[in-house]
């Protein structure tokens, strides 16, 4: 157990609806990343948030926003779904202070759109 | 800029032989180099790592020495098991804590 939560496990949806992905950080960690992971595309690295803020952009679509609240939890919003956006997503998180931390991650949502 | 390039897969291996799988990267200054491991229907889970050159970094049988020189970090394993059945992702993080990943590496083992 990573101790990173996401949920749901499970999503599905049609296209033009919005859902929101939420993931909890293991204690401890101020550091929370989202990605992204398709059969055709691999692991992609979608943001970054460090003690709320945002840290790096990776190749997030403008339909697709995501916050860390105070208590470090955070969302991921999809919105005016494509089918394409079926994927699974994943929330990482790791302590910032050093590029020695290795992410920890949590076992995904699949995100299915019909 | 940073990237990793891992080899391509499947691989299909039988019980008992050995594992490599090739890694190597391309960074601007001096990362830290991981692997991970994915088993079906889960996340990424941290195998091994090194932060610098000349580390070794080991975890259940699973070995990879960060080089420099050839800017790699190949993962190997003397004696599979069914249970190693994964995809296996190699990464490197520079400062800023930036994380860049390979495509995966499929492995299956058969008895």
């Amino acid at each position: 157990d990573s101790g990173v939560t996401q949920t749901p496990k499970h999503l599905i949806t049609a296209t033009g609806q919005r859902v929101t992905l939420r993931c909890s950080p293991r204690s401890g960690d101020l550091s929370v990343y989202w990605y992204q992971q398709s059969l055709d595309q691999g692991l992609q690295f979608l943001i970054q948030y460090y003690n709320g803020e945002e840290r790096a952009k990776g190749n997030i679509l403008e339909r697709f926003s995501a916050q860390q609240f105070p208590d470090l939890h955070s969302e991921l919003n999809l919105s005016s779904l494509e089918l394409g956006d079926s994927a699974l997503y994943f929330c990482a998180s790791s302590v910032r202070g050093s590029y020695n931390s290795p992410l920890h991650f949590g076992n995904g949502t699949r995100l299915t759109v019909t | 800029g940073n990237s990793v390039t891992q080899m391509e897969g499947p691989v299909t291996l039988s019980e008992e032989a050995f594992l490599t799988i090739n890694c190597t990267y391309t960074a601007t200054g001096y990362p830290s180099l991981f692997w991970y491991v994915q088993y079906p229907g889960e996340g990424l889970q941290l195998l091994l790592k090194a932060t610098k050159a000349d580390d070794k970094g080991s975890n259940k049988g699973f070995e990879a020495t960060y080089r420099k020189e050839t800017t790699s970090f190949h993962l190997e394993k003397g004696s599979v098991q069914v249970s190693d059945s994964a995809v296996y992702f190699c990464a490197l993080s520079e400062a800023g804590n930036q994380f860049y990943f390979g495509t995966g590496t499929s492995l299956t083992v058969i008895p």
